[in-house]
């Protein structure tokens, strides 16, 4: 299957600051990468959808403006959360999702942020 | 798009007995999937199953397609089997769309 690596796994920042989280196919390429983002006790809920060369699409409710996408090649798309606030603290995950040479969807390990 | 249902939302077992999740799907199932969450958040995937019956050691799981539904079964449960377990589904959206998950607690 798919591998799918994000980077970095935790991360603690000030609030106010901005971070960025990257999420690379190691063994394929990607044009389309899925972003998820799960509060505690609760389900992953689809952020946007990251596309290679174009603007990304976002679902409703969520702001284009402060979760910033960038999919600038075939094998990383990145996550910049800008000034960021405590209430977006939140395990991130990005996903290949299936159609690109496999059925089924693939996950990265995810990003816990901390925002203090 | 589609709406995933999911139950029990939490579960407790005692080692060794057997369970059975279920997934309702609102609409047609066409990338259906069943994950487990480990502790360290990571997804790990169980089944790749839009239709018919798989199984993988202790675990197997079954789709019924007409009828919109999917179950996953865990025999002889253990401890590590612990954690929280979802299904989604894309429909015909492509974006995969999850349950609100099955927290379940295996006790020694």
């Amino acid at each position: 299957g798919a591998v799918v690596s994000q980077h970095p796994s935790w991360v603690i920042c000030k609030s106010g600051t901005s971070v960025k989280i990257e999420c690379r196919s190691l063994d394929f390429q990607a044009t389309t990468m899925f972003w998820y983002r799960q509060f505690p006790k609760q389900s992953l809920m689809l952020m946007a959808t990251s596309n290679e060369g174009s603007k990304a699409t976002y679902e409703q409710g969520v702001e284009k403006d402060k979760f910033l996408i960038n999919h600038a090649s075939l094998t990383l798309s990145t996550l910049t959360v800008t000034s960021a606030h405590p209430e977006d603290s939140s395990f991130y995950i990005c996903s290949a999702p299936p159609g690109q040479g496999w059925t089924e969807a693939f996950f990265g390990q995810g990003t816990r942020l901390t925002v203090v | 798009g589609i709406q995933v249902e999911q139950s029990p939302p939490d579960l407790i077992l005692q080692e060794g007995a057997n369970s059975t999740l279920r997934c309702n799907f609102s609409d047609s199932v066409n990338n259906l999937q069943w994950f487990h969450q480990n502790p360290w958040g990571q997804l790990i995937n169980l089944f790749y199953i839009p239709s018919g019956t798989k199984q993988n050691g202790r675990l197997s799981a079954t789709t019924v397609a007409t009828e919109r539904y999917s179950l996953l079964y865990i025999s002889s449960s253990q401890t590590t089997d612990s954690g929280v377990y979802f299904c989604a589904d894309s429909g015909n959206t492509g974006k995969l769309i999850f349950g609100q998950g099955t927290t379940l607690q295996v006790k020694p």
